[in-house]
């Protein structure tokens, strides 16, 4: 059974520029989570999906950061426009549903903001 | 608010036990959760525990106390390749969502040493 993928795996940008990450989770899996992680850190939640619908996207920032989970199966983050402070790792994971207890996660998008 | 304590680094002679403690403070609490980390990779599940005790699974082990907020992780029979980094997760209930949150600490970076 594949994993969950995303793309892509590295990605150098200068600020002010947008960007675009991509995660298509685990077939079967209704929940997928976008989380950031920076060096040293923790991941830390950004958004959750059930389906197609963003359920919980309070840590989002929304001025710059957008996301969207079309026909509840791939997702898309999108950051414009990117500021130096968004250089981190991205990383997306699925769960079979939300009470599931176990996620499984991708292995990030490394961003770089110059 | 959430918050989670655990060590920052640990260093273990490859063959011995070492134990990673996490203490937290959370609201709606569930259970506890740790994922393993190596560099540059993906989080990945190791263990669930919801109820007090100790859950085993091969060379991996995890405790929790609810009464004191507290669980470890315990790991037997060190292996070179468990050099990652190690991150306890509460997951935990709020209102109006549902189901649950997870929120990592900060990890603990174990070394295993010849």
């Amino acid at each position: 059974e594949a994993g969950v993928v995303q793309s892509p795996r590295y990605k150098i940008i200068e600020k002010k520029q947008p960007v675009a990450f991509w995660c298509n989770p685990i077939s079967g899996h209704n929940t997928l989570y976008w989380y950031l992680q920076n060096l040293g850190q923790g991941p830390e939640l950004l958004i959750r999906y059930e389906n197609e619908e963003a359920v919980d996207d309070s840590q989002l920032p929304k001025d710059r950061f957008s996301a969207e989970r079309l026909k509840g199966v791939d997702s898309t983050l999108k950051i414009q426009p990117a500021e130096l402070g968004d250089s981190a790792v991205y990383l997306c994971a699925s769960s079979l549903g939300p009470s599931a207890g176990e996620q499984f996660f991708g292995p990030g998008t490394r961003l770089t903001v110059l | 608010g959430q918050s989670l304590e655990q060590p920052s680094e640990v260093t273990a002679v490859e063959g011995a036990i070492v134990q990673i403690n996490c203490t937290y403070q959370t609201s709606g609490f569930y259970g506890l959760s740790w994922y393993q980390q190596h560099d540059g990779g993906a989080p990945t599940f190791l263990s669930y525990n919801g109820l007090d005790g100790l859950e085993e699974t091969g060379r991996f082990s995890s405790f929790l106390s609810r009464s004191d907020s507290y669980g470890y992780l315990l790991l037997q029979e060190l292996q070179m390749k468990d050099s990652a980094s190690y991150f306890c997760a509460v997951r935990a209930g709020y209102s109006g969502a549902g189901s649950y949150q997870l929120t990592f600490g900060k990890g603990t970076k174990l070394s295993v040493i010849p």
